[in-house]
């Protein structure tokens, strides 16, 4: 049973555009929500999180959105650059449990 | 390097043979974790230590599967009689107890068992 869904395997987007990637989760309970991203031969590094009391926070060019009755993030990326291509994993938890990770989505930024 | 280190970074092995794998955290946390990675998946939970206390274990660690942190320091993920099923990224991970959903992650054991 997946708690935490990304849909989307890959998006493709133009740099200087905005990349929106989307996470849906099943949990109520879930205190925290984070992006990961992941470069090859790397493991993954934070990126930003948002507690579930906020619907949103914000960190230069990346935003994260939280509708809990939708139980649904996304991640906005603006503008996107070339250096933002990397897998984008979606995580979430309960206040000191493990966190659980979505299977990721690709992001292209063509040039 | 202040990061969390993580050895091997590739680990070829034959089937029935035992494998370890070493984590080294960062210095002032006292979580740490171990995720596994295949292909197409996000990171799966494995089990964390809270010092040297290992305070979960996922359903997914067999009992072929045992990890230590015997001093709240370093840690070690060995796995029995390996199978082909067994291979897999391997991810070490630290955190402060109070931000425990802020994960630093090392690049990973690379497991290929043949």
């Amino acid at each position: 049973d997946q708690q935490v869904k990304q849909n989307s395997p890959s998006l493709s987007v133009q740099e200087g555009r905005i990349s929106i990637l989307n996470c849906d989760y099943t949990n109520s309970m879930f205190d925290y929500f984070l992006w990961y991203k992941k470069y090859p031969a790397e493991g993954p590094t934070f990126l930003i999180s948002i507690s579930s009391i906020k619907d949103k926070n914000e960190d230069g060019r990346f935003t994260v959105f939280l509708n809990k009755s939708a139980k649904h993030l996304s991640l906005h990326i603006v503008p996107s650059q070339p250096g933002d291509s990397a897998v984008y994993f979606c995580a979430a938890n309960q206040a000191g449990t493990a966190l659980i990770f979505g299977k990721g989505t690709t992001l292209s930024v063509s040039s | 390097d202040t990061g969390v280190s993580q050895d091997p970074r590739h680990k070829i092995t034959k089937r029935g043979q035992n494998v370890t794998f070493r984590c080294d955290p960062i210095s002032e946390h006292n979580r740490l974790y171990w995720y596994r990675q295949t292909l197409g998946q996000g990171p799966e939970f494995l089990t964390y230590f809270q010092n040297e206390a290992q305070l979960e274990k996922s359903r997914l660690l067999s009992d072929r599967f045992s990890a230590e942190r015997p001093k709240g320091s370093f840690s070690t993920l060995e796995i029995q009689r390996t199978e082909q099923g067994d291979s897999a990224m391997y991810l070490c991970a630290s955190s402060l107890p109070t931000e425990t959903e802020k994960l630093f992650f090392g690049s990973g054991t690379q497991l290929s068992v043949l």
